[in-house]
């Protein structure tokens, strides 16, 4: 399984709203990545997850808070958004994180906030 | 600081070559990575180079001097479905992606 899955594919939600984005990968990767990508820009890295722990957070706003249940499942939980997250959310996996090791995408989740 | 630059767009035709280039200047050096991003979905791993020189995949060839820190992405026989925007990316200190703003490859018929 050279896979990386993501739920759902689509959300929509209002800026009260709480939700979560799912990201799971079965490849053994001790990494697991968010990334958010805007329309012609490159991925931007959000969180980094390393042997299950916080390894990266690239100063984003606490309106997301990241989570790691174990090594195949990684979640962002989403609350109070803004329409300017509206956005690809990006989950990645890579075998340890270091030099030298592709990092594996999953689909997507693309975030409309209202 | 570190710094990634490749062209905006380029245009070729069905079954031709293409080569789409790379330069990076960046504070000690991991390899280089290409992705391929079709519009819409996730990227997709082409290579990683991280010694000098070409490396050939199919279609695909990567190719790296870092001396110039420079790479290219060379596409032959180019088919439709090579429509997509490439993206370069190196690794900082950190092992985290550096992205380049990517390139988007129209293939004419």
């Amino acid at each position: 399984d050279t896979e990386v899955t993501q739920t759902p594919k689509h959300l929509v939600m209002g800026m009260t709203n709480k939700k979560s984005l799912k990201c799971e990968q079965h490849m053994g990767h001790r990494a697991m990545y968010w990334y958010k990508q805007k329309a012609k820009k490159p991925p931007e890295l959000m969180f980094v997850y390393s042997y299950e722990k916080l390894s990266i957070n690239e100063s984003v706003p606490s309106r997301f808070s990241p989570e790691c249940p174990n090594s195949s499942l990684l979640n962002l939980h989403l609350h109070a958004l803004q329409p300017e997250d509206s956005a690809l959310y990006l989950c990645a996996s890579s075998q340890d994180g270091t030099s030298g090791n592709e990092q594996f995408f999953g689909p997507g989740t693309r975030l409309t906030v209202l | 600081g570190q710094n990634i630059d490749q062209p905006t767009e380029m245009t070729a035709t069905e079954g031709a070559i293409v080569q789409i280039n790379c330069t990076y200047q960046t504070s000690g050096f991991n390899g280089l990575f290409w992705y391929q991003q079709h519009a819409g979905e996730a990227p997709t791993f082409l290579s990683y180079n991280v010694l000098d020189g070409l490396e050939e995949k199919g279609r695909f060839s990567s190719f790296l001097s870092r001396s110039k820190g420079y790479s290219y992405l060379l596409l032959k026989e180019l088919q439709m479905k090579d429509s997509a925007s490439y993206l370069c990316a190196v690794p900082d200190s950190n092992y985290q992606l550096i992205w380049g703003a990517g390139t988007k490859l129209i293939i004419k018929p």
